[in-house]
């Protein structure tokens, strides 16, 4: 099983509706989540955190759920300018260093 | 405020040829840093990342290599590059283990 999984997608959604993302990720022990955008041929963004209690930044709302060891990603309203791939990020606890894992991603299309 | 800075842009290289990529991060002390590499289409490798001065660890066995001379200088070389060294290369910084990542906005390498 990969440490962290995401369906690539592509999500092809019409301009203003929801859309959500799920992530896996196969350690129990993950203390950081987050969620990175990354344009075509960009580096990847720092979208948001994933916090225990779940948290929202505008129109991204981000979920953690440990028993079942998933993190989303909601978007409301869906703008043009939302079209990219979505990256989920672990941490796993190593005691040193920083083993960030990337999920592959999962594309977005937002459509007319 | 802090910045990364990775250059070159783009490099077209010969198989064979030697390679240094370098990066550099203001605004902060003592940050870990990292190399990854995401071939076309694919997921973000981690190739090195760096605690401090000196500090390598090495993810993936391969004929690159990494160093950091200064707090907040790291350098990714090659002696000679293979065909499958192509990708995108990018620089980051994070402030502690369990913190988000910063990336540079990356070196397109292409080796032929």
């Amino acid at each position: 099983r990969k440490e962290v999984e995401q369906d690539p997608g592509p999500f092809n959604v019409p301009e203003g509706a929801t859309v959500a993302f799920n992530c896996t990720y196969s350690n129990s022990a993950s203390q950081s989540f987050f969620w990175y955008r990354q344009d075509c041929r960009k580096e990847p963004k720092l979208l948001m955190s994933v916090y225990s209690s779940g948290n929202e930044d505008g129109r991204f709302t981000a979920q953690l759920n440990r028993a079942s060891q998933y993190i989303s990603l909601l978007i409301r309203d869906s703008k043009l300018s939302d079209s990219a791939t979505y990256l989920c990020v672990v941490t796993p606890f190593t005691g040193g260093g920083n083993k960030l894992t990337f999920g592959t991603g999962t594309q977005l299309k937002v459509e007319l | 405020s802090q910045t990364i800075h990775q250059w070159p842009a783009t490099l077209v290289q010969p198989v064979g040829s030697p390679l240094s990529l370098e990066c550099t991060v203001e605004g902060t002390s003592n940050p870990n840093l990292y190399w990854y590499r995401q071939a076309a289409g694919r997921g973000l490798q981690l190739l090195f990342y760096s605690v401090g001065i000196g500090q390598i660890s090495s993810e993936v066995p391969q004929n690159l290599s990494a160093s950091r001379p200064q707090d907040r200088q790291f350098i990714l070389s090659s002696k000679k590059l293979l065909l499958s060294d192509s990708g995108f290369y990018l620089c980051a910084w994070s402030v502690r283990w369990n913190s988000p990542l910063h990336f540079g906005n990356g070196t397109r390498l292409t080796v032929t």
